[in-house]
């Protein structure tokens, strides 16, 4: 079965620069989530989108932004990247609002 | 608030041992209860949710309203059933688009 596809797998970028990563969810799935997991940590919500608005915001940096487009694959950019935001960034979807999220492998960003 | 509790960071067991990870929550409404395992630097997988009341891998995890728990049980452990288990919470049906909620993990580790 599809499962939910991230890209890029891996991130190096220096400090002050800008990322952009990618989530395309599970075919048929409208909503799409946002996790940071810093080294050892477990991971921490976001940001969320359903049917392509947002949906619900936790803690994410005013210096990232997100969005879902119309074939609902989701975006989430990144700029003036700190030390601190080297993490694993998770994408989850799911079928509805509410319904079992399912995840994607991760980014594994690395900023330098 | 919202919260889950995994009180134990680490649990080394032998093979073959009965295995039980903790998780206590906290929250005012009705919740979903998850849990996620997350092998050696891949995705969080789906192992359980509550309202399946299925066993995936031999592990079980019944909800118990009275003590906010939702412990994790399996009678036989295996090597292959190292890794990392995150307990999950999120709202229940009628509560909206509500992102997941994740304890700190335990890392389980079964010994030969």
């Amino acid at each position: 079965a599809a499962g939910v596809i991230q890209s890029p797998r891996h991130l190096i970028k220096e400090k002050r620069e800008t990322a952009t990563l990618k989530c395309y969810p599970i075919p048929r799935h409208d909503t799409v989530y946002w996790y940071q997991q810093g080294p050892g940590q477990d991971p921490q919500f976001l940001i969320s989108f359903y049917e392509k608005m947002q949906s619900d915001k936790g803690s994410i940096p005013d210096r990232f932004s997100a969005q879902q487009f119309s074939d609902y694959h989701s975006e989430l950019n990144m700029s003036s990247l700190e030390l601190g935001d080297s993490a694993l960034y998770f994408c989850a979807s799911s079928r509805s609002r509410g319904d079992t999220q399912y995840f994607g492998p991760g980014t594994r960003l690395t900023v330098l | 608030a919202q919260r889950v509790t995994q009180p134990e960071k680490l649990l080394s067991v032998f093979k073959g041992a009965p295995v039980e990870l903790k998780c206590n929550y906290s929250y005012s409404g009705s919740p979903e209860l998850f849990w996620y395992v997350q092998y050696s630097r891949q995705r969080l997988q789906l192992l359980l949710r509550h309202i399946s009341r299925e066993s995936i891998k031999g592990f079980t995890a019944d909800l118990n309203k009275g003590e906010t728990s939702f412990h994790l049980k399996k009678p036989f452990a295996q090597e292959e059933d190292s890794a990392m288990y995150y307990c999950a919470l999120k709202g229940g049906p009628g509560s909206g688009n509500t992102p997941l909620v994740f304890g700190k993990g335990t890392r389980l580790s079964v010994i030969a």
